[in-house]
């Protein structure tokens, strides 16, 4: 079955400090991968994507098709980044259809 | 361009009611995702609509159901409505093209959601 998990509801780091947010999913073929972000009182909205390879407000992501994983790290956390952070995976076969995990939760204090 | 625009932003329904929720994609995004968001279970993968047609349906009861128009705006339908239905909908649209993998047509853009509280 078509998964995505993220271990981690809440995580919480101090400003300064690296943070990595933990993606694994579960699928065979070749999906792309993404992460979505839902600042307060703002859309859900696009982060970054596996395919373009570029670091979106200082944040990176690479795609571990070994470990199946797609972890999103940033080497120095900062307050405007507490967030909602979703991990998503969208098949390359099976229908038009994008799989969500259930989100973590990141609080960085000052 | 306009965003995704999804009405009514608040509603309050009762046990047994039923509801219907409107989205409007960005300007020439042919495809809609629906999207049921819970604190517990994060989103939950409704359907998807391209031209009119449904291509994809999540697990959901038949008490879910949705359609799309002509000019790509969608509603969704929720009937005999349960406690456990309150929730926010959110809406997306995107390109979604077949063959499309990795040309940032998959990427979806979301609606603010409608706010659905079932007493």
């Amino acid at each position: 079955a078509q998964r995505v998990t993220q271990p981690e509801k809440l995580l919480s780091v101090f400003k300064g400090a690296p943070v990595e947010l933990k993606c694994n999913y579960s699928y065979s073929g070749s999906p792309e991968l993404f992460w979505y972000v839902q600042y307060s009182r703002q859309r859900l909205q696009l982060l970054l994507r596996h395919i373009s390879r570029e670091s979106i407000k200082g944040f990176t992501a690479d795609l571990n098709k070994g470990e199946t994983s797609f972890h999103l790290k940033k080497p120095f956390a900062q307050e405007e980044d507490s967030a909602m952070y979703y991990c998503a995976l969208k098949p390359d076969t099976g229908g038009f259809k994008t799989i969500f995990g259930a989100g973590t939760r990141l609080f960085v204090k000052a | 361009k306009a965003g995704v625009t999804q009405t009514p932003r608040y509603l309050i329904k009762t046990r047994g009611q039923q509801v219907t929720l409107s989205c409007s994609p960005i300007s020439g995004h042919r495809s809609v995702s629906w999207y049921q968001q819970t604190p517990g279970q994060g989103l939950q993968f409704l359907f998807e609509y391209f031209s009119e047609t449904q291509r994809n349906k999540g697990n959901f009861p038949g008490r879910f159901s949705g359609r799309q128009f002509s000019n790509s705006r969608s509603e969704m339908n929720v009937s005999t409505l349960e406690l456990g239905d309150s929730a926010l909908y959110l809406c997306a649209s995107s390109l979604f093209l077949a063959g499309a993998q990795g040309s940032g047509a998959n990427v979806l853009t979301f609606g603010a959601g409608s706010r659905l509280t079932v007493l």
